[in-house]
Formats: structure tokens, sequence, C-alpha cells
């Protein structure tokens, strides 16, 4: 069964801080992972995609891994700032054609802290 | 400007009703979607159309219908609504590009109470 778990659910840290969201997938076979950020009250906005052959990606302070032989991928977030506040999802796409092809994860809840 | 707009943001109705969510995207992306999301679960989606004369079924299609209007248009109906159809629900647009990296760039959400 094609699956994207996320882990914390919620995450609370003090602003400054790092932190790491995890997900790890059982989709296959794979094409790309998606991390996006969702803020309350507003759509998804994509931060990273990376494909098999990425290992690391940084965009500003965020920073996505993807191991894909464990079928594992990471993001971490870098000198926290309270506008980190946010749901963040991983997504994986399958190597198939047609829509039906995006598995979404249920999200990991970031509150950031003064 | 936003690229992707929904109408309503916020919508109240009753069971049995009929309502219309409505899309336009201004990002000249041929893809367009409608998900829906609920708390705990993952975004799902409904309907989704890679060009005017293309629509298509996604994992929870039972009770909706889309129709599109334009490439710009996208909407989305329920045509007798029933409590649990209550969600956030989120339009998004997508260009395909070389490989499959095509990114999706999703509306504001409408926020759909049945009661």
């Amino acid at each position: 069964k094609n699956q994207v778990e996320q882990s914390p659910q919620s995450l609370i840290i003090l602003e400054g801080k790092n932190c790491t969201l995890q997900c790890n997938y059982t989709v296959s076979p794979f094409s790309n992972l998606r991390w996006y950020k969702q803020d309350t009250g507003r759509g998804p906005v994509s931060l990273t995609i990376m494909t098999f052959s990425e290992n690391t990606k940084s965009n500003r302070r965020y920073t996505a891994t993807l191991d894909a032989d464990t079928k594992q991928s990471s993001l971490h977030i870098t000198a926290s700032q309270l506008s980190d506040s946010a749901s963040y999802i991983c997504v994986v796409k399958k190597a198939q054609t047609g829509a039906n092809n995006l598995f979404f994860g249920t999200g990991t809840r970031l509150t950031v802290i003064p | 400007d936003a690229d992707v707009t929904q109408t309503p943001r916020n919508r109240i109705t009753k069971t049995g009703k009929r309502i219309m969510l409505e899309c336009s995207q201004t990002k000249g992306h041929d893809r367009m979607y409608w998900y829906r999301q609920d708390p705990g679960l993952g975004l799902r989606l409904i309907y989704y159309s890679f060009d005017v004369k293309d629509i298509n079924k996604g994992e929870i299609s039972d009770g909706y219908s889309v129709s599109r209007q334009a490439q710009a248009k996208f909407s989305l109906s329920l045509e007798s609504a029933i409590p649990n159809q209550t969600a956030l629900y989120f339009c998004a647009t997508s260009a395909p590009l070389a490989g499959s990296t095509d990114t999706q760039y999703f509306g504001p959400g409408t926020r759909l109470t049945v009661l």
C-alpha cells in the first residue's frame, strides 16, 4: 500500500532553535518527493522537490534530505523564526501517469514560540 | 495579485443544497485539480483536468462534479451537499515540465460547512 507517514504530528520549539521533521514512505515506484509549507488559512506552498538522485537540497533556512534506499526524508529548519509556524506536508509522487500519483502525508504542525 | 483564486472563501450551507466552488488562475497552466483536506488526513484528490476537454476522477469523486469552462477556470459542484462534505477545499494548478517535477500551486482554500 502506498503510504506517507510524518513525524512528529506536532512540535513546539523556541525561536532561534533548529528542528527536524521526518517523512517515511512506502510509495513505489518512486518519482520524487516534495515538501510543502501550509500556513494557517492558506494553501500549501512548495519548499523543495527532490528526485531519486538528490540527497540534499536547500532553500534558505530549509534543508531537505532524501534516502531513497530506506525511503526516508527529513526537513531541517535552521534558526527558526516565528513565521516558520505552519504545517509541513510531505508529498511523494509515484512513477506513473495521471494525477492519482501523489500521496500526501498528514503533516507536522510546527509552532515557534518567542 | 494571487495567481490562483478561489471563491467563496467560506460557505455555510444546509444538507441537500447545491453548491458550486470556483477556481480561477492567471498562471497559464493547463493542469488543474480539486482537493479536500480534513483534520488528521492528507490532502485527497477529487477531480483533475489536464486541459479544457479533459476531466478525470480522483480518489474521492463520489458526490462531486466538475466543469472546466476555460483554461483558467475549474469549478467544483456538490449536487446535494451532505454533512461529511464539510472540509477545506483547495484548487491547484501545475504545468508539466521536462521530467516529472511539475510543482503544484494551490489556491487559498474554501472552507465549506454543511449543516
